[in-house]
């Protein structure tokens, strides 16, 4: 079973409006962190905002903010008013803390934002 | 800069040979973490060290292996290569392991099997 599930294979959205990201999980650990990262064309991995399991505030970087709904497993990626910059490959990863040190990532949403 | 080196940055090899990729992590980060991602596809978490020893270990084929050096750069050995081979490998690195400790990525080395 995949552990992280990103069901947004690609979005297109308009400049300047808000975008979200789907990304739901599948733990049975009590302790884990739930990681963000963007790829854009030019290749590098990016860490954009990281929510932990025991944190109770929904997690803010700038522009980013996570939807975190523990009970749901989902941990969704909000970007506030969209730039073209913003067009690259998103994703969620998951370390899970009561085993091993791995992180596992999604496949990615591939989001493109339009003039 | 991320402050993690990876070497080489491209690598164009043929079927059946091996290569070593090289990474140096970021200074004073201890864990080590190595990725494969093939063309238009997620990330493959293949193996993870810290401070020298074997932490966690994903679906890494039997062909490859890796280690953590003293001096705590890293190195990804492939063997036997075959086309599917070919993909971006990436090494990222933490300060220590676990909870909040946020990977840092090199910019891959880009391998590719003719």
């Amino acid at each position: 079973a995949q552990k992280i599930t990103q069901t947004q294979p690609g979005m297109f959205v308009q400049e300047k409006e808000a975008v979200t990201l789907d990304c739901t999980y599948d733990t049975s650990d009590q302790s884990y962190g739930l990681f963000w990262y963007k790829q854009p064309s030019s290749g590098e991995m990016i860490f954009l905002i990281y929510q932990g399991s025991y944190d109770e505030q929904n997690a803010t970087e700038g522009r980013y903010s996570l939807n975190f709904q523990k009970a749901r497993k989902s941990t969704n990626l909000v970007i506030s008013a969209s730039q073209l910059g913003d067009s690259a490959m998103y994703f969620c990863a998951m370390r899970e803390e009561d085993r091993d040190d791995k992180i596992i990532f999604g496949k990615g949403t591939r989001l493109h934002i339009l003039p | 800069d991320s402050g993690v080196t990876q070497t080489p940055k491209h690598l164009i090899t043929a079927t059946g040979q091996r290569v070593t990729l090289r990474c140096s992590p970021r200074s004073g980060d201890l864990s080590v973490y190595w990725y494969q991602q093939s063309l238009d596809q997620g990330l493959q978490f293949l193996i993870q060290y810290y401070n020298g020893e074997e932490r966690a270990k994903g679906n890494i084929l039997e062909r490859f292996s890796a280690q953590q050096f003293p001096d705590l750069h890293s190195e990804l050995n492939l063997s036997s290569l075959e086309l599917g081979d070919s993909a971006l490998y990436f090494c990222a690195s933490s300060l220590i392991s676990g909870g909040a400790n946020v990977l840092t990525f090199g910019a891959g080395s880009r391998l590719t099997v003719l």
